[in-house]
């Protein structure tokens, strides 16, 4: 099974901040990895598809991009509404999720 | 708009069957893979299984002996159980939609399911 490793697992960040989170494929998924957005309490919603395909609704503050087998979540310009655990999901094979970002205030 | 609701006890005895259904409106079954995922509290999203409406199947290998999905589309509903449950398996447990290439597009709210006597 391919696993994904995702970092950091927690971040503390201002308002304002430029954030990145990294998650790591053990092999190839080509562009099959999808990010999500989890509030305490809720689901997650699905922010990027296939690496860097921003779904419809979501700000154009976040953006995906891939390197091989890494592949980055980027909030270019943290919103209060942004502080949330993240996830990344590749669906390359059996589905597998990281471990999750938590991305805190400072 | 696609909805998905998903149904059960609460409450589980260790050793029983737990046993989830995810009703789907606004939508069809058709076309799309659907899929279970639990949260243990305070920790992260682990995929159960998922199938696609036309019946394949994919088990976490760490579950699959004890795990069955199954699809009723005449229901537009799919289900899951879990056997011989343990403190372990207790969690909020999810269903979800997902459009081939794309993603988890749409979630249910979630239905915690404790394991207990």
């Amino acid at each position: 099974d391919i696993q994904m490793t995702q970092s950091p697992s927690t971040l503390s960040a201002s308002v304002g901040d430029r954030v990145t989170i990294t998650c790591r494929a053990s092999q190839s998924i080509s562009s099959w990895l999808a990010w999500y957005q989890q509030k305490p309490g809720k689901a997650p919603k699905l922010l990027i598809s296939k690496a860097s395909t921003l779904e419809s609704g979501v700000p154009s503050r976040f953006s995906g991009a891939e390197s091989g087998t890494e592949f980055t979540l980027t909030i270019s310009s943290l919103q209060p509404d942004d502080f949330a655990t993240y996830y990344c999901q590749q669906y390359s094979t059996f589905w597998a999720f990281g471990q999750g970002t938590k991305v805190e205030i400072k | 708009q696609v909805q998905l609701q998903e149904s059960g006890p609460g409450l589980v005895k260790p050793s029983e069957t737990l046993s989830l259904t995810c009703t789907v409106s606004g939508g069809s079954i058709s076309g799309y893979y659907w899929g279970w995922i639990r949260q243990s509290p305070g920790k992260g999203l682990e995929v159960i299984a998922y199938m696609y409406y036309t019946g394949s199947t994919a088990y976490n290998p760490s579950l699959q002996s004890r795990v069955t999905i199954l699809l009723d589309m005449s229901k537009n509903q799919f289900s899951l159980k879990v056997g011989s449950v343990t403190a372990t398996d207790t969690a909020m447990y999810y269903c979800a939609r997902h459009e081939y290439g794309v993603g988890l597009q749409h979630w249910g709210h979630g239905t915690l399911v404790t394991v207990s006597s």
